[in-house]
């Protein structure tokens, strides 16, 4: 099945610092690559998504991009706020199986 | 605004207690799911639901059994709760037939303990 492998496990920013976090997916078929962001004391919330007929999807100061070839995708914040602190999740869903990563906990020091 | 409902943010039981997680959705979703997230493990799959009386098992489904009676509400239940299932659970829904690529939307999650 399906294995997706996270990096950094922690990172750790300078307030107005990029951010950008690493997820590799061992299913070729997989074709639908979500990102959530996890808070203190809530549940994972959807920030971004990405299909496999796309390379890179952008909205404000986060972007997506994915290789499908190398079978890794990432996750760039730019000009980064202390209000990006969280825990985030990438996954990899093919026909509607989705599997996560082990979450990355990106710190932004103000 | 739409949303994901778990009935408990924090729950003791003791070891052997029958346990009852709810989740109640109010997107008309036909899919829901639970996850237990573990520290170092992210989120596994427990079970999960493409419709109404129906149910499938994920990666862990020991221990746990399913209820969806209704549409919008999945219960997740312990038949007699251990220490090992002490973790913080997770509901979620999504919406689309069967199989298909979608985002998921989280409820805030149970942060159970058993001792």
């Amino acid at each position: 099945g399906e294995n997706v492998e996270q990096h950094p496990s922690t990172l750790s920013v300078q307030e107005g610092d990029s951010a950008v976090i690493k997820c590799t997916y061992s299913d070729s078929a997989s074709n639908y690559f979500p990102w959530y962001k996890q808070e203190l004391g809530k549940g994972p919330q959807l920030i971004i998504d990405i299909r496999s007929n796309v390379g890179e999807k952008k909205d404000q100061r986060i972007a997506v991009t994915l290789n499908k070839t190398a079978k890794h995708f990432s996750l760039h914040i730019t000009e980064t706020q202390p209000e990006d602190s969280a825990v985030y999740f990438c996954a990899a869903s093919r026909m509607g199986d989705m599997r996560f990563g082990a979450g990355t906990r990106l710190t932004v020091k103000p | 605004d739409v949303k994901v409902t778990q009935s408990s943010r924090y729950l003791v039981k003791r070891t052997g207690e029958k346990v009852f997680l709810e989740c109640v959705q109010d997107m008309d979703h036909e899919n829901m799911f639970w996850y237990r997230q573990d520290p170092g493990l992210g989120l596994r799959l427990i079970y999960f639901s493409y419709d109404v009386k129906m149910k499938e098992k994920g990666d862990i489904p020991e221990g746990y059994s399913v209820s969806r009676e209704k549409k919008e509400r999945f219960s997740l239940i312990l038949e007699s709760a251990s220490t090992n299932q002490t973790s913080m659970y997770l509901c979620a829904s999504k919406p689309g037939q069967g199989p298909s690529n979608y985002g998921y939307t989280f409820g805030s999650g149970t942060r159970l303990t058993v001792v």
